[in-house]
Parts: C-alpha cells; sequence; structure tokens
C-alpha cells in the first residue's frame, strides 16, 4: 500500500483567488490521479499526472483552471484558479499500489475546499 | 467509455442483518478490474474488496463478498452482519487493464445501518 498525505486538509476561500493543493506519497509512484467529488456527488477524474510530462486532462478540465505540477515521483501539486463557489469540493489525489499490479489505486484524505 | 451505474441511491439494513449493493458496468474489455471503496464521513477512500475480470471465483472479504457476472456485467456487494461501522458511502469502480488505468467510478449507494 501506498500512504498519501495531503494538505491542506480543508480551507476556505475567496472567489477569485487560487489555492495550490499538494500531495505527498511516502514511495516513488509512476503515475498519480486527481479526482474531484463535488458535494453529495461521485468521483471524477480532473488529470492524471506523470513525471516530467504534461498532465493529461479529461473531458471537461483544462490546464488554465487546474494547473498540475509533478516535480518527483513522490509529490504532486492541483492548483484551482480562480475559484468560484461552483468549485467547491473534496479534491483527492490517488496513487497506484506498489506491490505488483493489484489494480487498486489508493488515496489521500482529500482536501476539502469551500469558496464563498 | 467505460460507465458504471449504481441504481441505489440510498440503502438501509438492520445491524446483524444482511445487504446487498448493486452496481453495474459497461465495457468492451476482456481485462480490467472491479472494486468497492467506501467513503465514511471522514471522507478517506477505503478498499473493501477487489475482483479480477479474469477470475471466475467471487472474490470475498470476511463479512464482505461480491457476486460478479461478467456476462451480464453485474458485480453487487453483499455485507453479511452488517455493522454500525458499515454505515458510508460505497462507490462501484472500474479500472481497465491498460492504457491510463484511471478508475471510473459510479454514483456511490449510501448505506445506513439500524441499530
Amino acid at each position: 500500500s501506498a500512504v498519501i498525505s495531503q494538505k491542506p486538509s480543508r480551507d476556505i476561500c475567496q472567489r477569485g483567488t487560487s489555492l495550490t493543493i499538494q500531495c505527498q506519497v511516502d514511495s516513488q509512484v509512476t503515475m498519480m490521479f486527481w479526482y474531484r467529488q463535488q458535494p453529495g456527488q461521485s468521483l471524477t477524474l480532473i488529470a492524471t499526472a506523470n513525471q516530467g510530462s504534461e498532465a493529461t486532462y479529461e473531458s471537461g478540465f483544462v490546464i488554465d483552471k487546474f494547473p498540475i505540477s509533478r516535480p518527483n515521483l513522490t509529490f504532486s501539486t492541483l492548483t484551482v484558479s480562480n475559484m468560484s463557489p461552483e468549485d467547491s469540493s473534496i479534491y483527492l489525489c490517488s496513487v497506484e499500489g506498489l506491490a505488483g499490479d493489484t489494480g487498486e489505486l489508493f488515496f489521500g484524505e482529500g482536501s476539502r475546499l469551500t469558496v464563498l | 467509455a467505460q460507465t458504471v451505474t449504481q441504481s441505489q441511491p440510498e440503502m438501509s439494513v438492520q445491524e446483524a442483518e444482511t445487504v446487498t449493493l448493486s452496481c453495474t458496468y459497461d465495457t468492451s474489455e476482456s481485462d480490467y478490474y472491479l472494486f468497492w471503496y467506501k467513503q465514511p464521513p471522514s471522507r478517506q477512500m477505503i478498499l473493501v474488496i477487489r475482483q479480477e475480470a479474469y477470475k471466475q471465483q467471487n472474490a470475498t472479504e470476511n463479512r464482505f463478498s461480491v457476486n460478479f457476472q461478467k456476462a451480464a456485467k453485474s458485480f453487487s456487494l453483499k455485507i453479511s452482519d452488517s455493522q454500525l461501522g458499515d454505515a458510508a458511502m460505497y462507490f462501484c469502480a472500474y479500472r481497465s487493464g491498460w492504457g491510463a488505468q484511471k478508475l471510473v467510478f459510479g454514483q456511490g449507494t449510501r448505506l445506513t445501518i439500524n441499530p
């Protein structure tokens, strides 16, 4: 398994500002995934981040709104830019398992953002 | 594109009883994984059980078991001897054995345990 730490755990933000969420993994992983969970909804993939290359964004998500960095194999950041109340969500970082390909993804505890 | 459907937004069960959560999925792939994740109010996503598509035997993990019907593309979760700590949102998820290997989630089922 992988231990994933996300910061901040929660934050209250003002409309029009930007916030960067950090994801730290306790071991090296190839792919990291960023998900969004809007209130009462399921998880939707924002983008997949590989070290040393541009993140791959899902339909409906763009780099200008959700820039992602992946400077090394244990760390990634997701920025939510020019926030509006519609961006109020839980943002979750996830990674693959390490001991062989068991298929599942492991998740951080999520970052709950509230935009006023 | 793969889709996952959970048709039960909410379910409730008496403590110590058995409950089954439904999940169907759509894919043209032959190599994939299926999962049930649990999300309690703490919002941490916790893996409950996994199933590899190539395995005919249904996966079991203690009180949790699945009924995997590959031809019908059905993947239900059975929770036996329900406990208060089982109360959570349950998400069914699909992961391709190829490519970017993202998880595709169903809409979720909120499970309530009545004491």
